[in-house]
C-alpha cells in the first residue's frame, strides 16, 4: 500500500526557536497534503489542507504566520513552527490523497506523526 | 466542529471477545471511515462503507451503516492482543470535500 513518512519522527527544541517537519509520499504523488494535531487523547484536528505549487489553506484559528506549510513538489510537503512555544508541544500529524489513485479516491495515507516537544 | 463521536470511549476485553464501537454523526454523509491508531503513530486506514452500503466485511472486521439513524458500528470479532490501539471513524460529508473529519476516538484495550 501508499506510503507516507514524516522526518523527524521526534524533536525537543527550545522556546522560541523554529522546527521544520517534513512529509513524503514514498510511492505516490500528492497534489494535496493535510497537517494534522494531535493532543493526548484527543482527537485529529486540521490545521491546513497543503497545495502542491499554492498556497495552503488554513483552518480557523491556525495561524498563517506560526505554523507555515510549503508543498513544492509533488512528493513533499513541510511545515515549520516558528518561535516555538511550550503550548506547540503536540503530535503533529500528515497526511496524503494519492492523486492518481483509480481506487478509493477518498482515502488518505497518514504519516507516522512528529512529536514536537518545546522546553 | 466534531462530526462523529466514538462510543466507548473506553473499551477493555480479553482476548477471544468480540469488539464493538459505534460512532454518530450530525449531517448527511458521502461515506464514513474507520481508522486506527497505534499509541503515538500515524493513523491506519481500516475501512471505508459509502451511504447506499449497510454491511461491510473485511478480515475479522464488520462495519455497519445506518443512514437513517446516523451511526455506524465496528466489530472486531475474536480480539487479539495485537488489536489495542484507539479506533476512529471518519466521515465525509454529503456535498462536502474530501477532508474527513474526526471523532474523539475509542481506545481498546485487550488483555491477552
Amino acid at each position: 500500500g501508499a506510503v507516507v513518512s514524516q522526518h523527524p519522527s521526534w524533536v525537543i527544541c527550545k522556546s522560541g526557536t523554529s522546527v521544520k517537519i517534513e512529509c513524503r509520499s514514498l510511492d505516490f504523488q500528492a497534489t494535496t497534503m493535510f497537517w494534522y494535531r494531535q493532543f493526548p487523547k484527543q482527537s485529529l484536528m486540521l490545521m491546513a489542507t497543503s497545495n502542491e505549487g499554492s498556497k495552503a489553506t488554513y483552518e480557523q484559528g491556525v495561524e498563517k504566520d506560526k505554523f507555515l506549510i510549503n508543498h513544492a513538489s509533488l512528493t513533499l510537503s513541510t511545515l515549520t513552527v516558528t518561535s516555538a512555544h511550550p503550548e506547540d508541544s503536540s503530535f503533529y500529524i500528515c497526511s496524503a490523497r494519492d492523486s492518481g489513485a483509480s481506487g478509493i479516491a477518498d482515502t488518505q495515507y497518514f504519516g507516522p506523526g512528529t512529536r514536537l516537544t518545546v522546553l | 466542529s466534531q462530526q462523529g463521536e466514538e462510543d466507548p470511549q473506553a473499551l477493555s476485553i480479553q482476548e477471544g471477545e468480540n469488539a464493538t464501537m459505534n460512532c454518530s454523526y450530525k449531517t448527511s454523509i458521502n461515506n464514513l471511515q474507520w481508522y486506527r491508531q497505534n499509541s503515538g503513530r500515524g493513523l491506519v486506514h481500516l475501512i471505508l462503507i459509502r451511504s447506499n452500503e449497510r454491511e461491510k466485511h473485511s478480515g475479522r472486521l464488520r462495519v455497519t451503516l445506518d443512514t437513517s439513524k446516523k451511526s455506524s458500528s465496528l466489530l472486531i470479532t475474536a480480539s487479539r492482543a495485537a488489536d489495542t490501539a484507539s479506533y476512529f471513524c471518519a466521515t465525509r460529508r454529503s456535498g462536502g470535500s474530501y477532508i474527513p473529519t474526526f471523532g474523539r476516538g475509542t481506545s481498546l484495550i485487550v488483555h491477552p
